[in-house]
């Protein structure tokens, strides 16, 4: 069966600074992956996605993600934090096949401070 | 292997008239069971959850209403439309809180 774990439920960083929101997956298989962003009052915005190409995706806004399978880790990275980067992000797997269901991790919630 | 399937995709209804939103989980026992809206620019919205048959609770009070009349069933309701209740809904599913949600495909309600 397929999971994905969010390890931090709030990071904190400085403006100006490495982001770095981790994300672990299981999965019997072969697994798409994607990370999506909902600022407050926003609806949910796709940043990037893993579908068994190059391992490191680049998404929008300057986040870049690393599928690692030995680690079986998809954690989403920008090398300097912007203070518009202040959003919940949630780690994604689908289950099986393009049809699948999505399946969400709990949500990391970015704080970015002056 | 455990799936979620929500229906219909789409739906037109005018206001005042009724709804009914299914939603069903298969390949697993006891889930927990959510129903999520996605209001136009807004984000997700927990609107019900449910851990067991016959137990609802309401996040947000509002026009609609939730059932859960068998373990891996789940209904959302209302009885009379308003034009606030266009939106995005999303069903889900977890067995702990802790490790997230597995969402349906939604569907897409237009009061007109």
């Amino acid at each position: 069966a397929q999971s994905v774990t969010q390890l931090d439920s709030h990071v904190s960083v400085s403006e100006g600074t490495p982001v770095l929101l981790r994300c672990n997956y299981s999965s019997s298989y072969s697994p798409s992956l994607f990370w999506y962003v909902q600022h407050p009052n926003k609806g949910l915005q796709l940043l990037l996605k893993y579908t068994s190409a190059a391992t490191l995706v680049k998404g929008i806004n300057g986040f870049e993600a690393e599928f690692k399978k030995s680690e079986t880790s998809f954690h989403l990275t920008k090398p300097s934090a912007h203070m518009s980067d202040a959003a919940e992000y949630f780690c994604v797997v689908r289950a099986g096949g393009s049809q699948g269901n999505l399946i969400f991790g709990k949500g990391t919630k970015l704080s970015v401070k002056p | 292997s455990q799936t979620i399937h929500q229906w219909p995709a789409t739906l037109v209804q005018p206001v005042g008239s009724p709804l009914s939103l299914e939603c069903t989980v298969e390949g697993t026992s006891n889930p927990n069971l959510y129903w999520y809206r996605q209001a136009a620019g807004r984000g997700l919205q927990l609107l019900f959850y449910s851990v067991g048959i016959g137990q609802i609770s309401s996040e947000v009070p509002q026009n609609l209403s939730a059932s859960r009349p068998q373990d891996r069933q789940f209904i959302l309701s209302s009885k009379k439309l308003l034009l606030s209740d266009s939106g995005f809904y999303l069903c889900a599913w977890n067995l702990e809180r802790l490790y997230g949600y597995t969402f349906g495909s939604g569907t897409r309600l237009t009061v007109v």
